[in-house]
């Protein structure tokens, strides 16, 4: 079985500012998908942004990048440019590759504070 | 397209009691599952269904049932409602296959066992 690990509870940063949030991961798979989304008040789960493990390169959506880190399997997630909006919970998610349903296992969350 | 729906989005039970938390989809995917969200957690797996008339346990399936009878709906029963249940409910459908393997989800139910 997998598990996520995502040892920040909160963490709050100035607005115009950067924040990376980690996540560690524990599999034995060597083809796998790694999510991460983003959870506003309004309780609605965004998907921010994906990796897949055979690629080498790290993935990055406008001002949200990763550090994907496989042999450490570890995957972070960077926000740049930190905005009001950002304010959410944040969840690391990981599927097996071909899991039947898509299942998603997720980590704890971290609940990022944006402050003006 | 409205996405992924659920109803209600709030409500309380007693003890004891049952009811059927609704989910339907209007993407045509084939993948569908409900999740539950207690306070400082992530979400964990309740059951899945692979495609209409196919279900399966997920990470705690006791005390809730499934059916998938067509692809656009995939309700949730719970049999006789503890406040262990309390907790946030999500359905999520995705495709099979593809580059994305997106899961969508819906609003959420906030369901409250006294």
């Amino acid at each position: 079985a997998q598990t996520v690990t995502q040892s920040q509870p909160e963490m709050s940063v100035q607005e115009a500012e950067a924040v990376t949030l980690s996540c560690t991961y524990d599999t034995s798979e060597n083809n796998y998908y790694l999510f991460w989304y983003k959870q506003p008040p309004s309780r609605q789960m965004i998907l921010v942004i994906r990796q897949e493990a055979y690629k080498q390169q790290n993935a990055t959506e406008n001002r949200f990048s990763v550090n994907f880190q496989k042999a450490a399997k570890s995957f972070s997630l960077k926000i740049s440019d930190s905005q009001l909006g950002d304010t959410a919970m944040y969840f690391c998610a990981f599927m097996k590759h071909g899991a039947a349903g898509n299942k998603l296992t997720f980590g704890g969350g971290t609940r990022v504070l944006v402050k003006p | 397209n409205a996405g992924v729906t659920q109803t209600p989005k709030f409500q309380v039970l007693k003890t004891g009691q049952s009811m059927t938390l609704q989910c339907a989809q209007d993407m045509n995917h084939e993948y569908m599952s409900w999740y539950r969200q207690d306070p400082g957690m992530g979400l964990r797996l309740i059951h899945y269904s692979v495609g209409a008339g196919i279900t399966d346990q997920g990470e705690v399936p006791n005390g809730y049932n499934v059916s998938r009878s067509t692809t656009e709906d995939f309700p949730l029963r719970l049999l006789s409602a503890a406040p262990s249940q309390t907790s946030v409910y999500f359905c999520a459908s995705s495709m099979t296959s593809g580059s994305t393997y997106e899961q969508y989800f819906g609003p959420g139910t906030r369901l409250t066992v006294t």
